[in-house]
């Protein structure tokens, strides 16, 4: 299983609508990273929370770490095609930044 | 422009055949790391490595060697590909140890042995 669970796998937006991705831990995270792909391509570095309840925003984009830093969310408001794409979680292990593991990704598709 | 370059992106070779995937960044960072990625098994280490001559073992490190002779590049070695290694992968780097900039990665490169 993984060590990083995210969910939902799959996820179809209205376009404009609001939408919550969660990645979740059973083991206490040494720095949360989110990150977004396009389809077959590079991955492209959003953010990084490193603090319990630590709270960052970009453009429509917020990401939130609880204070047990077991659990972030990323929330996008009002979707817009550009946000389509595959959304991947990753931590550190243990208190090595160097080892980061991901979680298996959502697959995020706006409707127009 | 600060970047991770990889070769090549896509490659077809058949079993047994050496191969070299090169990476290179001009970024001086310290860290690199390679990662494949697989439908439904998400992203995987392969190996890291924190500085020159200095490299260890991901999570699925089996079939593949690095070197990192050089600060810029981290070339993946896969000595005699097989079928299952098949995959997309990716090289990063970052600058510190922390990661407070995440791991810049590369374009990919889509690999696939017969």
């Amino acid at each position: 299983s993984q060590e990083l669970e995210q969910s939902p796998q799959s996820l179809i937006v209205q376009e404009g609508k609001n939408l919550t991705i969660n990645c979740t831990s059973s083991k206490t995270l040494y720095g949360l990273y989110w990150y977004k792909q396009k389809y077959g391509e590079g991955l492209i570095f959003l953010m990084m929370l490193q603090k319990g309840g630590e709270e960052k925003s970009h453009e429509k984009i917020t990401a939130k770490l609880d204070e047990k830093k077991q659990q972030s969310s990323l929330h996008i408001t009002a979707s817009q095609p550009s946000h389509a794409g595959i959304y991947l979680c990753g931590a550190g292990r243990y208190s090595s930044a160097s080892k980061i593991i991901f979680g298996s990704g959502t697959r995020l598709s706006i409707r127009p | 422009e600060a970047q991770v370059t990889q070769n090549p992106r896509y490659l077809i070779t058949v079993t047994g055949k050496k191969l070299t995937v090169t990476c290179s960044q001009n970024m001086n960072h310290e860290y690199m790391s390679w990662y494949r990625q697989d439908p439904g098994l998400g992203l995987r280490q392969i190996y890291y490595s924190m500085n020159v001559e200095v490299t260890d073992k991901g999570d699925v490190p089996e079939g593949y060697k690095v070197s990192r002779k050089e600060k810029r590049n981290f070339p993946l070695i896969l000595e005699s590909p097989s079928p299952n290694q098949t995959s997309l992968y990716f090289c990063a780097s970052k600058m510190d140890r922390e990661g407070n900039y995440g791991y810049t990665f590369g374009s990919g490169t889509r690999l696939t042995v017969v």
